[in-house]
């Protein structure tokens, strides 16, 4: 069973809007990742957040952690059509090792 | 994409026959998975390998079976190819376990008619 679930499903805004996503979880997890899919490519690695951490930046990315919540965001600020892609929330747990569970992934379109 | 390859890269193939994926990776990475992606299901875990001849069972390995002879090869093999195996198989590597970025190759796109 999937244990990220990405919100929303498909998102389009204004190049220099602001677009936020949002992954839900079901089980404690150690880490989440995000990760952009160009159209046709592999998945990128985006940012790493620890369960310990709440916030953290890269550049025009910005991720919250809310625990209590089992609950995700990724703020993409002042966004360009080159951040056209699908987004992906990925966690791992206590017993999962090596492995990442996916959520469906977040759609965005940044129209010129 | 990080050193890896993926080969082929499209195939069309009929039902019942098998179908062998390989994975090709430069950067002596110890861990590579194998994921499928498809519409409403994201990606899942196929099978995944911890060193060479060490692999073990993702979340929808029936049907699949790998091998890894050397920490470079990771091959992925449908004895029995179905149509509910078309799909998009996407590998990845990482350096170490977790908690740890994983590197994606192109993916191979697989009809099984």
């Amino acid at each position: 069973s999937q244990q990220g679930e990405e919100d929303p499903q498909a998102l389009s805004i204004q190049e220099g809007e602001n677009a936020t996503m949002n992954c839900s979880y079901k089980t404690s997890i150690n880490n989440l990742q995000w990760y952009r899919q160009n159209s046709g490519r592999g998945l990128v690695h985006l940012i790493l957040i620890r369960s310990n951490e709440r916030e953290k930046h890269s550049g025009r990315l910005r991720v919250t952690l809310d625990t209590s919540k089992k609950s995700s965001s990724l703020l993409i600020t002042a966004s360009r059509a080159a951040d056209t892609a699908s987004y992906f929330c990925a966690t791992d747990g206590e017993t999962s090792g090596s492995r990442l569970t996916f959520g469906e992934g977040t759609q965005l379109t940044v129209n010129p | 994409d990080a050193g890896i390859t993926q080969s082929p890269r499209h195939k069309v193939t009929e039902t019942g026959t098998p179908v062998t994926l390989r994975c090709h990776q430069t950067e002596n990475h110890r861990y590579m998975y194998w994921y499928r992606q498809d519409p409403g299901h994201g990606l899942r875990l196929i099978h995944y390998s911890y060193g060479v001849k060490d692999t073990d069972k993702g979340e929808v390995s029936d049907g699949y079976s790998v091998s890894r002879s050397k920490t470079e090869d990771f091959l992925l093999t449908l004895e029995s190819a179905t149509s509910s195996q078309t799909s998009v198989y996407f590998c990845a590597i990482s350096e170490s376990g977790r908690p740890d970025t994983q590197y994606f190759g192109p993916g191979t796109r697989l009809t099984v008619l």
